[in-house]
């Protein structure tokens, strides 16, 4: 168990439906990533939150949306979806903003696996 | 071309090996990571490096921050270190977005 919790492991749905992603970050970290990992198109970073703020947005689309709580657990949002969204979606923790200092670690969840149908 | 390139795409080893796996990439970094995705789909950072060298066990990860290359070795490779090996890198531009190498697939034989 690494400390990332999310759910749910699995999720099947049809397209046009709306689903929400749960993630609750490791125990002291402030900031939560979320990833897609795609057959064709590998791992990609979706969003960034810090201690409820976004931080940063990579190649989200405007049919999906995410925040994060005072709690600092976060959602993802999935809306209107599509065959191509099926994918794995992994959130990831870590301490601070930027997890490239050395005293900060990054740690991921065990991914929510979306089958679009 | 990917920002992140690694070599190879897939190996295959014989337990007891030493293995490497490269990642090349062609932006300024101010970190990169190796990380280790199992076939049941987790992720585990094993590596974070800006400079030098680091040892983990049986394995190393190197930088070479000049000449924009790192590379991975497993010292007498195991099949249970069949996995996914992914690099990502910390483009200097931003200080949270990783961007990922497509990853190289080990197998390791008994």
């Amino acid at each position: 168990d690494s400390g990332v919790t999310q759910t749910p492991k699995h999720l099947i749905t049809a397209t046009g439906q709306r689903v929400t992603l749960r993630c609750s970050p490791r125990s002291g970290d402030l900031s939560v990533y979320w990833y897609q990992q795609s057959l064709d198109q590998g791992l990609q970073f979706l969003i960034q939150y810090y201690n409820g703020e976004e931080r940063a947005k990579g190649n989200i689309l405007e049919r999906f949306s995410a925040q994060q709580f005072p709690d600092l657990h976060s959602e993802l949002n999935l809306s209107s979806l599509e065959l191509g969204d099926s994918a794995l979606y992994f959130c990831a923790s870590s301490v601070t903003v930027l997890f490239n200092s050395g005293a900060n670690v990054l740690t991921f969840g065990a991914g929510s696996r979306l089958t679009v149908l | 071309k990917n920002e992140v390139e690694q070599s190879p795409q897939n190996l295959t080893a014989q337990e007891g090996e030493f293995i490497t796996i490269n990642c090349s990439y062609s932006v300024g970094i101010s970190a990169l990571h190796w990380l280790q995705q199992h076939p049941g789909g987790g992720i585990v950072s094993l590596f974070m490096l800006s400079s030098g060298k680091k040892k983990h066990g049986r394995l190393i990860a190197t930088i070479n921050i000049q000449e924009k290359h790192s590379s991975l070795h497993i010292t007498a490779s195991h099949p249970r270190d069949s996995a996914v090996y992914i690099c990502a890198v910390v483009p200097e531009t931003s200080g949270s977005r990783l961007t990922f190498g497509e990853g190289t697939q080990l197998t390791v034989n008994p």
